[in-house]
């Protein structure tokens, strides 16, 4: 299969550091992604990760390791607006298909 | 300017009835997919699209078709919706390293 895993829930506090892991299969892998969808509304792409290594934008930052199978996303400096829910996408040498894991819900607490 | 859109925006059908979805792009992206989205189960590949008429099945094609006549215009067409069907249903196409952008869903209630 193509499992993707991540968390379903987490929860942490205003200002502090949160990191959203997950692990997908190996074999065949292409490029990972992460997505921020707020409730009612559609994905937006936050990264973008194809060679291992930190990738950072501003407050967020995306880490792969290929031969793992793990990623996680990094959010830094918490804000209440960041409560939403963070997908994890993959694509695997086939052609271009997208697969998303079941994405983490985050809550940021004041 | 939305890059993608999608119509209609909510629909409420019977159970039986067809019901086609439209996503339509303004830019010229050779890859557009359909996916919906339910509680527990985050975003499913319902089908995908590689060209014009170029189609493909994802993970849960069972009762869906799609066609691709044009490279701006993605359907998808529910042949006999069940209420198994009511979801909320995103378009999106592929941008490379951009990610993939996505429409702004439609809400399909199967009574």
């Amino acid at each position: 299969g193509q499992n993707i895993d991540q968390p379903t829930e987490m929860t942490a506090t205003e200002g502090a550091i949160v990191q959203i892991n997950c692990t997908y299969q190996t074999s065949g892998f292409n490029g990972l992604f992460w997505y921020q969808q707020h409730a009612g509304e559609a994905p937006t792409f936050l990264s973008y990760n194809v060679l291992d290594g930190l990738e950072e934008k501003g407050r967020f930052s995306s880490f792969l390791s290929r031969s793992k199978g793990y990623s996680y996303l990094l959010l830094k400096e918490l804000q209440m607006k960041d409560s939403a829910s963070y997908l994890c996408a993959v694509t695997w040498n086939q052609g271009g298909k997208l697969i998303f894991g079941q994405g983490t819900e985050l809550s940021v607490k004041p | 300017d939305a890059g993608i859109t999608q119509s209609p925006r909510h629909k409420v059908t019977e159970t039986g009835t067809p019901v086609t979805l439209r996503c339509h792009q303004t830019e010229n992206h050779r890859y557009m997919y359909w996916y919906r989205q339910d509680p527990g189960h985050g975003l499913r590949l319902i089908h995908y699209s590689y060209g014009v008429k170029d189609t493909d099945k994802g993970e849960v094609s069972d009762g869906y078709s799609v066609s691709r006549s044009k490279t701006e215009d993605f359907l998808l067409t529910l042949e006999s919706a069940t209420s198994s069907q009511t979801s909320v249903y995103f378009c999106a196409n592929a941008n490379g390293r951009n990610g993939y952008t996505f429409g702004s869903g439609t809400r399909l209630t199967v009574v």
